[in-house]
C-alpha cells in the first residue's frame, strides 16, 4: 500500500506569492493533519481535517488555509508569502482503526526568497 | 500549558552502547504519547506509541520506551545503538478524541553515532 504521498517535494517561491501544497492520506485514512518544521525545530500543528470538516487549527495566521476532498486528499494554502514560511511542510494522515498512529509524508521543503 | 521538553539537543553514543533519550510533558488530560524519528531530508517515522495499559512500550528498530506518570516522563531506550540509528528523534504527546486530535512535538535530540 502506498504511504502518505505529498506534492511537490521540493519548491522556491518569492515573498508575496501564493503557494498550494498537496497530499493524499493513505488509502482508508479519512483524517489529515498538515504540521510545519522549520529547521531545527520540531514540527507545529497548522491543521486538521475530518471528513471534510476542520477539526482544529494552530496558531497561525489567517494566511494558511486547508481543505480536505471528497477523495479524502487535502490541499494547504499559503498567501503572501513571508521569508519566516520557509520550512518543511509535513502531512499525516490516521485512522482510529489504525490505533491513531499518524503518518507521515516526507514533506514539502518550502524556501522562500 | 501542553508542552513537550526534550532536555537534551544532541547527544553521542558509540556504536554498541546503550541509549536513552529523555523527554518530559506537561499535559492536563490522559496523554497519548509517541516517538517519532527523522532522518536528514525525510519524513518522520513512528517508532512507538503509548495509550494505555503496559507501561513499558515496544516498538521498531528494537526501542522501547517507559511511561512514568509520576515523574512526566516518556525516556526512549535501546540497548545497542547501530550506526543507522544516527538521526534527529521526536518525543511527542497528544490527545486524541473521537477523530480529533493534534500532536505536540519537542525540539528534538541529534543523536550522533560514533565508529
Amino acid at each position: 500500500d502506498a504511504g502518505v504521498t505529498q506534492s511537490p517535494t521540493h519548491l522556491i517561491k518569492t515573498r508575496g506569492q501564493h503557494v498550494t501544497l498537496r497530499c493524499s492520506p493513505i488509502s482508508g485514512h479519512k483524517s489529515v493533519s498538515w504540521y510545519q518544521q522549520v529547521l531545527g525545530q520540531g514540527p507545529q500543528f497548522i491543521f486538521q481535517y475530518y471528513e471534510k470538516e476542520e477539526r482544529g487549527r494552530g496558531n497561525f495566521p489567517d494566511r494558511f488555509s486547508a481543505r480536505q476532498f471528497p477523495n479524502y486528499s487535502s490541499e494547504l494554502n499559503v498567501n503572501a508569502l513571508l521569508l519566516g514560511d520557509s520550512a518543511l511542510y509535513l502531512c499525516a494522515s490516521s485512522s482510529p482503526t489504525a490505533n491513531y498512529g499518524y503518518t507521515f509524508g516526507s514533506g514539502t521543503r518550502l524556501t522562500v526568497v | 500549558a501542553q508542552s513537550v521538553t526534550q532536555p537534551d539537543i544532541h547527544i553521542t553514543v558509540s556504536e554498541g552502547a546503550s541509549l536513552e533519550l529523555r523527554c518530559n510533558y506537561s499535559y492536563g488530560a490522559t496523554p497519548y504519547l509517541f516517538w517519532y524519528v527523522q532522518s536528514p531530508g525525510q519524513g518522520l517515522q513512528l517508532l512507538l506509541k503509548y495509550f494505555s495499559g503496559d507501561t513499558l512500550v515496544q516498538g521498531i528498530k528494537g526501542f522501547e520506551a517507559e511511561f512514568k506518570r509520576s515523574q512526566s516522563s516518556f525516556n526512549l531506550r535501546k540497548p545497542s545503538v547501530h550506526w543507522s540509528d544516527a538521526a534527529e528523534y521526536f518525543c511527542a504527546v497528544g490527545a486524541l478524541s473521537g477523530n480529533t486530535g493534534k500532536l505536540i512535538f519537542g525540539q528534538g535530540t541529534t543523536l550522533q553515532v560514533k565508529p
